[in-house]
């Protein structure tokens, strides 16, 4: 049973519009999101967080939103630019486990 | 260069020959983590640390052990590999003894196990 998930498995974009990129979760223990960024060939890589106190974080072109009644959150970036694509992860803490989703391909086109 | 390093990045094995993959980090953090990821499934966490001497299961732990006798270090054994272990294996720390922060990831191990 996935507690975190990501149903787009891919997306593609222009390059300058606004990427969305979706992650629903189960558990309401939840208190804290992280997206991470993952090129091929290499490790995850932190992008941005949010605490559950929180409906926003921003930080330059990434905003993560959270949706807390409706377990969602939503990761934007404007604009999109050839160097994001990339697989984006959402990831939910609850204690000290970490739970992933199963992660969205991001394309920008030029 | 604050990093984590993964060795081997590449193994090949077979079936039920022991191995370790090892995991240090160089940034003193007390919280490091293993991963596997499957296509479909993403992330999955396979044990944690929360400091030296303390470690738990995570998600999909059957099949692996820990250890944690030095900060730095957190190997990964496989002490009789089977197929479905055949994975991308991913170490991970961060700072604080939870996951509460960003977490900073090696840069893989390819396992096929035969």
């Amino acid at each position: 049973d996935q507690q975190v998930k990501q149903n787009s498995p891919s997306l593609s974009v222009q390059e300058g519009r606004i990427s969305i990129l979706n992650c629903d979760y189960t558990n309401s223990m939840f208190d804290y999101f992280l997206w991470y960024k993952k090129y091929p060939a290499e490790g995850p890589t932190f992008l941005i967080s949010i605490s559950s106190i929180k409906d926003k974080n921003e930080d330059g072109r990434f905003t993560v939103f959270l949706n807390k009644s409706a377990k969602h959150l939503s990761l934007h970036i404007v604009p999109s630019q050839p160097g994001d694509s990339a697989v984006y992860f959402c990831a939910a803490l609850g204690g000290f486990k970490t739970i992933f989703g199963a992660g969205t391909r991001l394309f920008v086109k030029a | 260069e604050a990093q984590v390093t993964q060795n081997p990045r590449y193994l090949i094995t077979v079936t039920g020959k022991k191995l370790t993959v090892t995991c240090s980090q160089n940034m003193n953090h007390e919280y490091m983590s293993w991963y596997r990821q499957d296509p479909g499934l993403g992330l999955r966490q396979i044990y944690y640390s929360m400091n030296v001497e303390v470690t738990d299961k995570g998600d999909v732990p059957e099949g692996y052990k820990v250890s944690r006798k030095e900060k730095r270090n957190f190997p990964l054994i496989l002490e009789s590999p089977s197929p479905n272990q055949t994975s991308l294996y991913f170490c991970a720390s961060t700072s604080g003894t939870s996951a509460y922060n960003e977490q900073f990831f090696g840069p893989g191990t390819r396992l096929t196990v035969l």
